[in-house]
């Protein structure tokens, strides 16, 4: 009965490829979110979308281009991949109006 | 300057001590204030979550915001080796983004 749940668990791959990551909550919730985590643990938001439209588009390359094909998905796409794009992704999920976000277990990508 | 501050630690301690993390922050509009626990190669699990000034209790945590002073605390009463995590406090402002912001988190080792 997982809340959150992402695919790949973990990503390995060689730069200038094109990886998608898959996000899907279970919650009901209405908005979903792209964070990153860098190597010394700090969350930054790259993106939210709110009942499928784009609220929040945080400075990230457009390389990065998220997608939400209802409101209980969310996937990011990242193109032509660089070594500085290694990092844990976290998807997470909140109810409209309240400030409880559910997380998601990660994507550990290693760009190589 | 970050907009929340958060010392990395380790903070290493003994079963059974009474933990005292906590978080400084800038900016005046943060209403909304959470803590998260994070087990190594885990996603951040939501562990309390506080409106304004004042205190929350759950079990062996005690979550307080001292919004003149812009502070924040989680205190853990008992501490258990099962509490060895890194802790990060979450915030946001009402309204508008609900992006969170983070701080970079404490890293807790609970000695048996």
């Amino acid at each position: 009965d997982t809340a959150v749940s992402q695919t790949p668990k973990y990503l390995v791959t060689q730069m200038g490829n094109d990886k998608s990551i898959k996000c899907e909550q279970n919650l009901g919730h209405d908005t979903m979110y792209w964070y990153k985590q860098d190597s010394k643990k700090f969350l930054k938001i790259m993106f939210s979308y709110n009942n499928k439209e784009l609220i929040i588009n945080e400075t990230v390359p457009n390389r990065f281009s998220p997608k939400s094909p209802d409101k209980a998905h969310l996937n990011l796409h990242i193109n032509s991949l660089e070594l500085g794009d290694s990092a844990v992704y976290f998807c997470a999920s909140s109810r409209q109006a309240l400030g409880e976000q559910y997380f998601g277990p990660g994507t550990r990508l290693t760009v190589t | 300057q970050k907009e929340v501050e958060q010392d990395p630690g380790p903070l290493s301690v003994p079963e059974g001590a009474i933990v005292s993390l906590n978080c400084t922050y800038s900016n005046s509009a943060f209403q909304y204030f959470m803590w998260y626990r994070q087990y190594s190669r885990k996603g951040p699990e939501l562990l309390m979550y506080t409106y304004s000034s004042g205190n929350k209790e759950d079990g062996r945590f005690t979550a307080q915001v001292d919004k003149s002073s812009k502070y924040i605390s989680l205190f853990i009463r008992d501490s258990q080796p099962s509490d060895s995590a890194t802790y990060l406090c979450a915030m946001r402002a009402q309204g508008g983004r609900r992006a969170l912001t983070f701080g970079s988190g404490t890293r807790l080792q609970v000695q048996p």
